[in-house]
């Protein structure tokens, strides 16, 4: 079966700090990958997007960046934190056309 | 683009049934999903329709109107634990993206 991973589940991280937040897939191979935030009470906005390795699509001008440097590990970065990263992020992945699957989210705090 | 529409909030009372609807525009359509997320948690797979007509899974039903741009998510025999934020999504088909609507938070009282 297959299952998806994310860390950390809460992160705190001052304002100007870098980001690092790792998500990786097992059993499934060529998964398509993405990285959604959520602010408190709102929906979920696609962050990047991507079908392969090396292939990632970024969906809103911001602060944030993401790579894919194996099949199945999708990674989302950014080099200085503003308060406004502060949200709760979300790593999914999806067969082609099929319903995506999430990981168990981070919960960032900018402080 | 994508625009997807969804009631903010909505309220029910336990025992009750409560459909809660979803408008979308799309260049390209591949699927309607629906999904429940608990406060603070991820969301879970609840349905999906890409055919016009009506799922059935339970308590929980699901149709969809391809012309109209137009699906409900229907869900029967209330339970308190039906409290959650439902959220509508549509994959298009030009780009394979999955876009999620702001969600219906749905709030049920004994």
């Amino acid at each position: 079966s297959q299952t998806i991973h994310q860390w950390p589940a809460t992160l705190v991280q001052p304002v100007g700090s870098p980001l690092s937040l790792e998500c990786t897939v097992e059993g499934t191979s060529n998964p398509n990958l993405y990285w959604y935030r959520q602010a408190a009470g709102r929906g979920l906005q696609l962050l990047f997007y991507s079908v392969g390795i090396g292939q990632i699509s970024s969906e809103v001008p911001q602060n944030l960046s993401a790579s894919r440097p194996q099949d199945r590990q999708f990674i989302l970065s950014s080099k200085k934190l503003l308060l406004s990263d502060s949200g709760f992020y979300l790593c999914a992945w999806s067969r082609e056309s099929a319903e995506a699957f999430f990981g168990q989210g981070t919960r960032l705090t900018v402080v | 683009g994508q625009n997807i529409d969804q009631p903010t909030e909505m309220t029910a009372t336990e025992g009750a049934i409560v459909q809660i609807n979803c408008t979308y525009q799309t260049s390209g359509f591949n699927g309607l999903f629906w999904y429940q997320q608990h406060a603070g948690e991820a969301p879970t797979f609840l349905s999906y329709n890409v055919l016009d007509g009506l799922e059935e899974k339970g308590r929980f039903s699901s149709f969809l109107s391809r012309s109209k741009g137009y699906s409900y998510l229907l869900l029967k025999e209330l339970q308190m634990k039906d409290s959650a934020s439902y959220l509508c999504a549509v994959r298009d088909s030009n780009t394979d993206k999955l876009i999620f609507g702001t969600g219906t938070r749905l709030q049920v009282f004994p």
